[in-house]
């Protein structure tokens, strides 16, 4: 069975500055690791997934992860946030031939305060 | 393209009753996945269809169906509701199934409120 951490379940942080939105999981077998974006009211959107090759990932509104397979980790950062990042952060993981069945984590709501 | 949409947005209900939920895939997409995420909590998958059929599971009761139609659509049951029933609940769609890498394309869920 595999399961989902995001040990900060709040992360205040000011306008322009960099930020860190922790993600471990556990797992038995191979996964592949994903973060989802929730804005108020809505549904969760993709930001960005790793599936192979380089560990490091990027979306296109300059977040960024990286897949640590020795810390089990899939930690997301963006050196420089906007008031537009105020969201719900959700980190999820499916395992590799296994259908689609993603478990997700607790969430870590990201407030950018100006 | 409209994306995955779901219906009714909002809905309330009261112990003992039964409710259906209904969500139409992202075009191009066969698979309909359902999530149940309670507040302040991230989603919790329920199950998934493919080709008509329930293909996984996750720990739900019995009380929790669901169907998919030819079209790719797919309804959710819940019978007997509980207070604890409360929650948003989200459809993902993707294309395929046996490989965990495809993406999910989520709908902006229907809130269930249990009175």
């Amino acid at each position: 069975a595999q399961s989902v951490t995001q040990l900060d379940s709040q992360v205040p942080v000011f306008e322009e500055a960099p930020v860190e939105l922790r993600c471990n999981y556990s797992s038995s077998v191979s996964v592949y690791l994903f973060w989802y974006v929730q804005y108020p009211n809505q549904g969760l959107q993709l930001l960005l997934k790793y599936l192979s090759g380089s560990t490091l990932v990027e979306s296109i509104n300059g977040f960024e992860a990286e897949f640590n397979k020795s810390q089990t980790s899939f930690h997301l950062r963006k050196p420089s946030v906007h008031i537009s990042d105020t969201a719900e952060y959700f980190c999820a993981v499916s395992e590799r031939n296994y259908g689609q069945n993603f478990v997700f984590g607790p969430g870590t709501r990201l407030s950018v305060l100006p | 393209d409209a994306g995955v949409t779901q219906s009714p947005t909002h809905l309330i209900k009261t112990r003992g009753q039964q409710v259906t939920l209904r969500c139409s895939p992202k075009s191009g997409h066969d698979t309909v996945s359902w999530y149940q995420q309670a507040l302040g909590q991230g989603p919790q998958f329920i199950f998934q269809y493919y080709e008509e059929e329930e293909r996984q599971r996750g720990n739900f009761p019995d009380r929790f169906s669901g169907h998919q139609f030819p079209n790719y659509s797919s309804e959710l049951n819940v019978n007997a509701l509980l207070l604890g029933d409360s929650a948003l609940y989200l459809c993902a769609s993707s294309w395929g199934t046996g490989q965990g890498s495809n993406e999910q394309f989520f709908g902006p869920g229907t809130r269930l409120t249990v009175l």
